[in-house]
């Protein structure tokens, strides 16, 4: 049984650019939501999809746009990439009505290291 | 705006000893959690504490839950290297929307 899965590991971009991250979530999962690690830093929200809806967003700027797609898997764009953007981005995937009312919490894949020159 | 709080956020302590690292958060919640994150890897959960007076235990850590305080513990009891890792607390206030303190580096020496 696969867990989340994200690619690519790594990629550097400079400055102006836009990037586009990947994300499966894990088998029987339908939610899934963006996180932003800076270095020493606890992850930060970025955004949640479900029925390929944004349900949530957290304190981002436009240019950090998603998508969901019919089989659950989701992409996280930025754009106008800045020298701040450097960072993991861990993707988490859940149950939705688990999220409510269960007890099971997200599963993170290994993310994405993002690095702007 | 939800705030969560951790301290120490860096722990350095000798193979042995026991020792307990706070997570306070600023407003209402019934759902806390504990992950572990390696360096260079994503994070683990431990626990999922959902009610006041919550108590989990896996080896050598336990979690607590006090929402009247606004405070979760996790308590390490006789540590080992094997636990030296960054632990973060994360508190939800909306489904799968979760708020991560800055993490506690442990580190446990021999």
């Amino acid at each position: 049984d696969a867990g989340v899965t994200q690619s690519p590991t790594h990629l550097i971009k400079t400055r102006g650019q836009q990037v586009t991250l990947r994300c499966s979530p894990k088998s029987g999962h339908d939610t899934v939501s963006w996180y932003q690690q800076a270095l020493g830093q606890g992850p930060q929200f970025i955004f949640q999809y479900y029925e390929e809806e944004e349900r949530q967003r957290g304190n981002f700027p436009d240019r950090f746009s998603g998508h969901q797609f019919p089989n659950y898997s989701s992409e996280l764009n930025v754009n106008a990439l800045l020298l701040g953007d450097s960072a993991l981005y861990l993707c988490a995937s859940s149950f939705w009505r688990q999220g409510i009312r269960g007890n099971q919490p997200q599963h993170f894949g290994d993310g994405t290291r993002l690095s702007i020159l | 705006e939800l705030k969560v709080e951790q301290n120490p956020l860096f722990l350095s302590m000798q193979e042995g000893k026991n020792y307990t690292i706070y997570c306070n958060y600023s407003t209402t919640s019934d759902r806390l959690y504990w992950y572990r994150q390696d360096p260079g890897k994503s994070l683990e959960s431990l626990f999922v504490l959902l009610s006041n007076g919550a108590v989990k235990q896996e080896g050598r850590l336990m979690a607590s839950l006090d929402t009247k305080a606004r405070l979760s513990t996790l308590h390490i009891t006789a540590a080992v290297h094997d636990l030296s890792a960054t632990y973060f607390c994360a508190v939800d206030t909306n489904a799968g929307k979760s708020t991560f303190g800055d993490g506690t580096t442990l580190t446990v020496k021999p």
